[in-house]
């Protein structure tokens, strides 16, 4: 079964506002990551996010993380029409070496 | 210069069939992976190798064979092709723990 679930599922705004998708997960993690998937490409990494970190910037984006609550966020600030796409959260547990997915954010992004 | 490279793009084949998707990395990274994309955008991990050696294989059915002749190359070798095998494979690479991946721009299997 999936390790993660998102919400919201899809998520509509204008350019200039900015994106908050969330992300739960089940068990234990070593890290966890988050992901851009245009349509009909392959997935991108954006950022990664150590279990002993609650945050973490790159650019636009800004990750938190709550261990305690078993769930993590990300914000793009200032969004634009190139940000849309889906974003996957996944978690990698204890040194296992592979990546469990979430079940995605559809974002669009409109003028 | 395509970091994680996989071929073909597109396969549409029949049912019965055994097809193959061929995937190479150029980053040096010691781990590749085969993922699965449903029809729902769920992506679930296939199999795993560690410098040649595989190291998690994720309850596939065995028409699923993969193979890595060197740590650059991981193919998936399909044999006798189901209707629900139709969804679109992507290979990936990692070098460690905490470093990202980095995926292929995936393979759009149709059995028909």
């Amino acid at each position: 079964s999936q390790q993660g679930e998102e919400d919201p599922q899809a998520l509509s705004i204008q350019e200039g506002e900015n994106a908050t998708m969330n992300c739960s997960y089940k068990t234990s993690i070593n890290n966890l990551q988050w992901y851009r998937q245009n349509s009909g490409r392959g997935l991108v990494h954006l950022i990664l996010i150590r279990s002993n970190e609650r945050e973490k910037h790159s650019g636009r984006l800004r990750v938190t993380l709550d261990t305690s609550k078993k769930s993590s966020s990300l914000l793009i600030t200032a969004s634009r029409a190139a940000d849309t796409a889906s974003y996957f959260c996944a978690t990698v547990a204890g040194t296992a070496s592979k990546l469990t997915f979430g079940t995605g954010t559809r974002l669009q992004v409109t003028l | 210069d395509t970091a994680v490279s996989q071929t073909p793009k597109y396969l549409v084949t029949q049912m019965g069939n055994d097809k193959s998707i061929k995937c190479e990395q150029n980053l040096g990274h010691d781990t590749m992976y085969w993922y699965k994309q449903d029809s729902k955008k769920f992506l679930k991990i296939m199999f795993s190798y560690n410098n040649k050696e595989l190291i998690i294989n994720e309850t596939v059915p065995n028409r699923f064979s993969p193979k890595s002749p060197d740590k650059a190359h991981l193919n998936l070798h399909i044999n006798s092709l189901e209707l629900g095998d139709s969804a679109v494979y992507f290979c990936a690479s990692s070098q460690e723990l905490f470093y990202g991946y980095t995926f292929g721009s995936g393979t759009r299997l149709t059995v028909v």
